[in-house]
């Protein structure tokens, strides 16, 4: 089975820094998909990155970019020029290729400080 | 567009009542999916649906039920309440199997379920 680890359960980080949110994942799977989730207090899932496995180039959004690191199974999640508007919690998220379940971990609760 | 809809946004059963959750997508969403949310955890994958006709189950399928008679509609159906059921319920839904050709889940607001 697969498993999604977050050690983090929380941070903080001071408005404009930046910070980086670990995931590690087991999988003996070559193709698949890694995820990262934002959740604020509102409850929505909303989807901040993505990385297909099979690219070696690691994945940016705007202010956010992940370290895809596939041989060590890990996959952080950098946000830069944090914004309060950041606050919420990120799950991290697994799932094979032609497959529908979707692997969470336990999440980060990520505060931005003023 | 709504988008994916769920109803109700809370309520509370008592041990041994049933209810349905109600999801509906106006996106033309071939794939819709159910998770629930424990206290300080991830989602967790509860049922999903390839197309109106078909389901199939998740990780956690136990005390729930789904059908899905229509492609906008994707309710989930709990028989006998019980305290372990007490979570939050997610509905999402997405064109084709998520991550392939950049396909998106695109999720509900959820509904906060509590059994006492």
């Amino acid at each position: 089975a697969q498993t999604v680890t977050q050690s983090q359960p929380e941070m903080s980080v001071q408005e404009a820094e930046t910070v980086t949110l670990s995931c590690t994942y087991d999988t003996s799977e070559n193709n698949y998909y890694l995820f990262w989730y934002k959740q604020p207090p509102s409850r929505q899932m909303i989807l901040v990155i993505r990385q297909e496995a099979y690219k070696q180039q690691n994945a940016t959004e705007n202010r956010f970019s992940v370290n895809f690191q596939k041989a060590a199974k890990s996959f952080s999640l950098k946000i830069s020029d944090s914004q309060l508007g950041d606050t919420a919690m990120y799950f991290c998220a697994f799932m094979k290729s032609n497959n529908n379940d979707m692997r969470f971990g336990a999440g980060t609760r990520l505060t931005v400080k003023p | 567009n709504a988008g994916v809809t769920q109803t109700p946004k809370f309520r509370i059963l008592k041990i041994g009542q049933s209810m349905t959750l109600q999801c509906t997508q106006d996106m033309n969403h071939n794939y819709m999916y159910w998770y629930r949310q424990d206290p300080g955890m991830g989602l967790k994958l509860i049922y999903y649906s390839v197309g109106a006709g078909i389901t199939d189950k998740g990780e956690v399928p136990n005390g729930y039920n789904v059908s899905r008679s229509t492609t906008e509609d994707f309710p989930l159906r709990l028989e006998l309440a019980a305290p372990s059921q007490t979570s939050v319920y997610f509905c999402a839904s997405s064109y084709g199997t998520i991550g392939r050709l950049n396909t998106e889940a695109f999720f509900g607001q959820g509904t906060r379920l509590t059994v006492v």
